[in-house]
């Protein structure tokens, strides 16, 4: 069964360095999403991201986040320059289309900020 | 914003018995989103609707449009029912993204 994939599991980095976080969608799923989650919390919305570009970012996304669709299986989110408060659970979604399917979700990569 | 109300916060419930959970939402929405997030962290998809009522297996769905209300039930609950469920409403306003709610922690005790 087709699955979202995610790596690293776990990354590590020092306050200020840039991290790349890794997701390979379903194959043909169009829409893409970034959601995160400090620990103890809710989960939030990030980025979604179609037809090569964003398509919607909440108040988290700001100037230090990026995303990319390097090419046709990758997407990857950038952080520049990473603080402590960025330390969470960040999960990659995709779905086949927009507002009438499901979204499926990758294991998470576990960033932790020091 | 869609402010997402979900009860109740935690529920302990004995094996074989039946559980509600709800969800109360205050805007419009395109789909509601049920998701069950296990103890290890991963997210799976339960349920999306926008109307009327959906099942699979011992799970059931259910959305009321009108009063912003969406409630799931687990029939028979079972200890590998314990997880964290959440409602997740979202809305082509803002890109299909999913607004999660706080959700509620189920433990089944056997």
């Amino acid at each position: 069964e087709p699955e979202v994939t995610q790596t690293p599991s776990h990354q590590v980095t020092q306050m200020g360095q840039e991290v790349i976080l890794r997701c390979v969608p379903i194959s043909n799923h169009l829409y893409f999403y970034w959601y995160r989650q400090i620990l103890g919390q809710k989960v939030e919305f990030l980025v979604s991201f179609y037809n090569n570009e964003i398509s919607e970012k909440s108040e988290i996304f700001d100037d230090q986040f990026s995303v990319e669709r390097p090419d046709g299986s990758n997407f990857t989110l950038k952080i520049r320059s990473t603080k402590l408060e960025d330390s969470a659970m960040y999960f990659c979604a995709s779905s086949e289309m927009g507002g009438y399917n499901e979204q499926f979700f990758g294991p998470g990569t576990r960033l932790t900020v020091l | 914003k869609n402010e997402v109300e979900q009860s109740p916060q935690n529920l302990t419930a004995q094996e074989g018995e039946f559980i509600t959970i709800n969800c109360s939402y205050s805007v419009g929405i395109s789909a509601l989103h049920w998701l069950q997030q296990h103890p290890g962290g991963g997210i799976v998809s339960l349920f999306m609707l926008s109307s009327g009522k959906k099942k699979h297996g011992r799970l059931i769905a259910t959305i009321n449009i009108q009063e912003k209300h969406s409630s799931l039930h687990i029939t028979a609950s079972h200890p590998r029912d314990s997880a964290v469920y959440i409602c997740a409403p979202s809305s082509s306003n803002s890109g299909y993204a999913l607004n999660f709610g706080k959700g509620t922690s189920l433990l089944v005790t056997p």
